[in-house]
């Protein structure tokens, strides 16, 4: 079971947009569109904010955003606002006998 | 409101067995589509799925995990119980309970530190 490969830290400047991604194999983020999103501030639980690919729970800003190309999945936040510098997870479905991967994550900075 | 809650020891010796609860409230584990999933995070590390129960009792366990791992549900208290054996010093971390399959809501976390 590998996790799925994510950039150990992405920046940007507030107001900017940045891109993180996540990528896996056909057998995963490639094979399904089950790819979740969340986001965790320090000593805080994750929190749920993008599913199947590119949908958003309610309450969650249209500044996240999601896609997916091939083996590879991907988080735009655009608009970066302090409030977003946070860890990032990316999750993907693997079939049955891997029902959840999770990436390594990724820590965004805003400048 | 959906919440739910991790409920446990906070230390296990190595080789012992942990048992977490995870009590939850604004769902049923009887409706159709609806899982209690487990995640952990060691401390400074990433997210790991453990395990997932859904409404049928169908269950889904982490393939580097399964022999260490069960899954019980009590619908009627709305809990589910996760068990892992064999702790090391390697299971410390948090240890997560959320509403599955997407995991959309999730506790607050509990750490368990494994060590003599």
């Amino acid at each position: 079971q590998s996790a799925l490969t994510q950039p150990p830290s992405a920046s940007g400047s507030p107001g900017q947009s940045v891109a993180i991604s996540c990528t896996g194999s056909s057998t995963d983020v490639g094979g399904y569109n089950y790819v979740s999103w969340y986001q965790q501030y320090p000593g805080k639980a994750p929190k749920l904010i993008i599913y199947e690919v590119n949908k958003r729970p309610s309450g969650v800003p249209d500044r996240f955003s999601g896609s997916k190309s091939g083996n590879t999945a991907s988080l735009t936040v655009s608009g970066l606002q302090a409030e977003d510098e946070a860890d990032y997870y990316c999750s993907s479905y693997g079939g049955n006998d891997n029902f959840r991967i999770f990436g390594g994550g990724t820590k965004l900075t805003v400048l | 409101q959906i919440t739910l809650k991790e409920s446990g020891p906070t230390l296990v010796k190595p080789t012992q067995t942990l048992t977490l609860t995870c009590t939850f409230s604004g769902f049923s584990l009887t409706t159709s589509g609806v899982g209690v999933g487990w995640i952990r995070q060691p401390p400074g590390k990433a997210l790991e799925w453990l395990a997932l129960i859904y409404w049928d009792d169908d269950k889904r366990f982490s393939p580097s995990l399964k022999s260490r791992l069960t899954l019980t549900k009590d619908t009627s208290k709305n809990q589910v119980f996760l068990t892992m054996t064999n702790m090391d010093p390697v299971d410390t971390a948090t240890y997560y309970c959320s509403l599955g399959p997407t995991f959309d809501f999730w506790g607050q976390g509990t750490l368990v530190t494994v060590s003599s």
